[in-house]
């Protein structure tokens, strides 16, 4: 069982807005700013798209957004294209130098 | 352009030892802020985070899994090398490796592709 909380599956039609959940604790996500973001397509490898809560590497898109209350991180997906069909998974760093993931998310777009 | 690439079997048997190397390219690891980590994800995709080294050696582990890994590096053949003992089939997965820098903490930027290992007699 993955110590950050993911819904399974989120959902979206091109051009809508979608935000998908990640539920730590005052441990790990509540404590910290080191959350990340991957986006993994299948047969791939994963790829950065969020890290520090809301910071972009270069070449991201600024359609990914990344944001964080309390014990929840969340990576807000606008202007969905369907090429951002994949599956997500968010990371926070949990002190002790212990670093926790998510279960992941499936996006698909309708 | 950084690259990783890991190596190693694909089938080992139970209570084996699993030694997996990455080779990378376009960075050194002896350079301040540089550091290389092991990730693995289950047939049910899910991540777990297994290992850290950094450029001044320093070596970090998941709780969990400790006392099962070593990280070792070998600057000079632009090398890392992650032991795991006792394998068991729960063991299975893709492991990956990739790289980080003090620029963005407890953070993989570059991910090398993966390779699968599969535990069984």
């Amino acid at each position: 069982q993955s110590a950050l909380t993911q819904p399974p599956s989120a959902s979206g039609s091109p051009g809508q807005s979608v935000t998908i959940s990640c539920t730590g604790s005052n441990s790990d996500v509540g404590a910290y700013t080191y959350v990340s973001w991957y986006q993994q397509h299948p047969g791939q490898a994963p790829k950065l798209i969020i890290y520090e809560v809301n910071k972009r590497p270069s070449g991201v898109p600024d359609r990914f957004s990344g944001s964080k209350s309390g014990n929840t991180a969340s990576l807000t997906v606008s202007g969905l294209q369907a090429e951002d069909e994949a599956d997500y998974y968010c990371n926070s760093y949990a002190g002790s130098s212990n670093l926790v993931f998510g279960g992941g998310t499936k996006l698909t777009v309708l | 352009q950084i690259t990783l690439k890991e190596s190693g079997p694909t089938l080992v048997k139970p209570t084996q030892t699993l030694t997996l190397t990455c080779t990378f390219s376009g960075f050194s690891l002896t350079t301040r802020g540089m550091r290389v980590g092991w990730i693995r994800q289950t047939p049910t995709k899910a991540l777990e985070w297994l290992a850290l080294i950094y450029w001044d050696d320093d070596r970090r582990y998941t709780p969990s899994l400790k006392s099962r890994l070593t990280i070792t590096t070998d600057p000079s053949k632009k090398q890392v090398v992650l032991t795991m003992t006792n394998l068991d089939p729960v063991d299975t997965a893709t492991y990956y490796c990739a790289h980080g820098t003090s620029a963005m903490p407890w953070t993989f930027h570059i991910w090398g592709q993966g390779t699968m290992v599969t535990v069984s007699s």
